[in-house]
């Protein structure tokens, strides 16, 4: 069964600044998709970036950039130029690649973060 | 409007009352979703669906009923609700590598 670990139940940081947010995750797959999402006080669950596993290169969007190592199953978040509207619950996702179906997300616990004017 | 909708958004219900969250999606997804949301938890899946009249538990599915007769509606129902069930619940549908999420549905059981 996978797992996905967030070991940073709250972080802050000072608008304009940049934090980087954990997470680590267990699977004997090869084959997934990784996942950041937000959750701002509205509740509503939006991507923020997606990591292909067979893909050496780190997906960048924006200001929202990870850090994917494979080996050491580690994809953790870096939000650039950090502004008040990055203010929300972050979960960090797992989903096994599976060819003509559509898998299932697997989260982590979530990352409350509060940016700082 | 194309998307992913809930009703209701909130719902205030008895113990052992019947309760029916509604999902509607109008991308003709095969795959639908139900996950519950709790402090310290995380997003849990509660049963999804592959397709019309198919459809399998997921990791918390007791005391929940599901239906899809419909590709794009997936109703959850709480059969008789307990305290337990007091949560937030999301549906989802997906496309290869991709979920969509609806905007929630708050319920409270007293």
């Amino acid at each position: 069964a996978q797992t996905v670990t967030q070991s940073q139940p709250e972080m802050s940081v000072q608008e304009a600044e940049t934090v980087t947010l954990s997470c680590t995750y267990d699977t004997s797959e090869n084959n997934y998709y990784l996942f950041w999402y937000k959750q701002p006080p509205s509740r509503q669950m939006i991507l923020v970036i997606r990591q292909e596993a067979y893909k050496q290169q780190n997906a960048t969007e924006n200001r929202f950039s990870v850090n994917f190592q494979k080996a050491a199953k580690s994809f953790s978040l870096k939000i650039s130029d950090s502004q008040l509207g990055d203010t929300a619950m972050y979960f960090c996702a797992f989903m096994k690649h599976a060819f003509g179906s559509q898998g299932n997300l697997i989260f982590g616990k979530g990352t409350k973060l509060s940016v700082k004017p | 409007d194309a998307g992913i909708t809930q009703s209701p958004r909130y719902k205030i219900t008895e113990t052992g009352r019947q309760v029916t969250l509604m999902c509607h999606q109008t991308w003709s997804h095969s795959y639908m979703f139900w996950y519950r949301q709790d402090l310290g938890h995380g997003l849990r899946l509660i049963y999804y669906s592959a397709a019309a009249d198919i459809t399998d538990k997921g990791e918390v599915p007791d005391g929940y009923v599901v239906s899809r007769s419909k590709t794009e509606n997936f109703p959850l129902t709480l059969e008789s609700a307990t305290r337990s069930q007091t949560s937030v619940y999301f549906c989802a549908s997906g496309l290869t590598g991709e979920l969509f999420f609806g905007e929630g549905s708050r319920l409270t059981v007293l």
